[in-house]
């Protein structure tokens, strides 16, 4: 059963320090998501990715972050100077075909530390 | 997106049934009702989603109050793996982001 695959599975680094969280989709999906869940906390929406472009994103998703998708299969959420605040369980999810409903399906998650 | 409702956590036996409410009381009339669970240590799980008539299907069913401004994930007999934490979202469209709120962890017990 296709499913979407997230790396690293734990990333630890140092505060002001630039991350790169990859995930790879289901193929054939056309809308991308990233999610975060801090630890005890609720999953909360970063950003939705559709035709290249950000089709919403939340007030958390400031200048800092980024997304990309940078060669047809993976997807990419990059943060530029990480805060002791951004560690948290960063969840990828992508989604199928436009026109009718199709639920997302989640990554395992990439644990991020930030010390 | 209209807010949901559910109780924080519920007790099962295995092999038992298991009615776990969402109360949205603001729902408009083109939300869709979705159903996540997020098992531990894991990503969310989509379990099953509606927007008026009940739905079945392998792992659950919905049964969407008349007036839609409640609903229920049915369980029909609840395994050990079914111990999760269960999201009822509602959204206006059927793509939209997920809004989640706390959910209702389910303990079952053998």
């Amino acid at each position: 059963e296709p499913e979407v695959t997230q790396t690293p599975s734990h990333q630890v680094t140092q505060m002001g320090q630039e991350v790169i969280l990859r995930c790879v989709p289901i193929s054939n999906h056309l809308y991308f998501y990233w999610y975060r869940q801090i630890l005890g906390q609720k999953v909360e929406f970063l950003v939705s990715f559709y035709n290249n472009e950000i089709s919403e994103k939340s007030e958390i998703f400031d200048d800092q972050f980024s997304v990309e998708r940078p060669d047809g299969s993976n997807f990419t959420l990059k943060i530029r100077s990480t805060k002791l605040e951004d560690s948290a369980m960063y969840f990828c999810a992508s989604r199928g075909l436009a026109g009718r409903y199709n639920e997302q399906f989640f990554g395992p998650g990439t644990r991020l530390t930030v010390l | 997106d209209a807010k949901t409702t559910q109780p924080n956590s519920m007790e099962s036996n295995e092999e038992e049934p298991v009615h776990l409410p969402c109360n949205h009381s603001t729902i408009s009339g083109t939300d869709y009702i979705h159903w996540y669970r997020q098992l531990p240590s894991q990503g969310p799980e989509y379990v099953i989603h509606g927007l008026t008539s009940n739905v079945n299907n392998r792992m659950a069913s919905l049964a969407i109050a008349e007036d839609r401004k409640s609903s229920t994930l049915i369980l029909h007999r609840a395994t050990l793996r079914d111990a999760a934490v269960y999201y009822c979202i509602l959204t206006r469209a059927a793509g939209n982001k997920l809004t989640f709120g706390g959910g209702t962890r389910v303990l079952v017990k053998p």
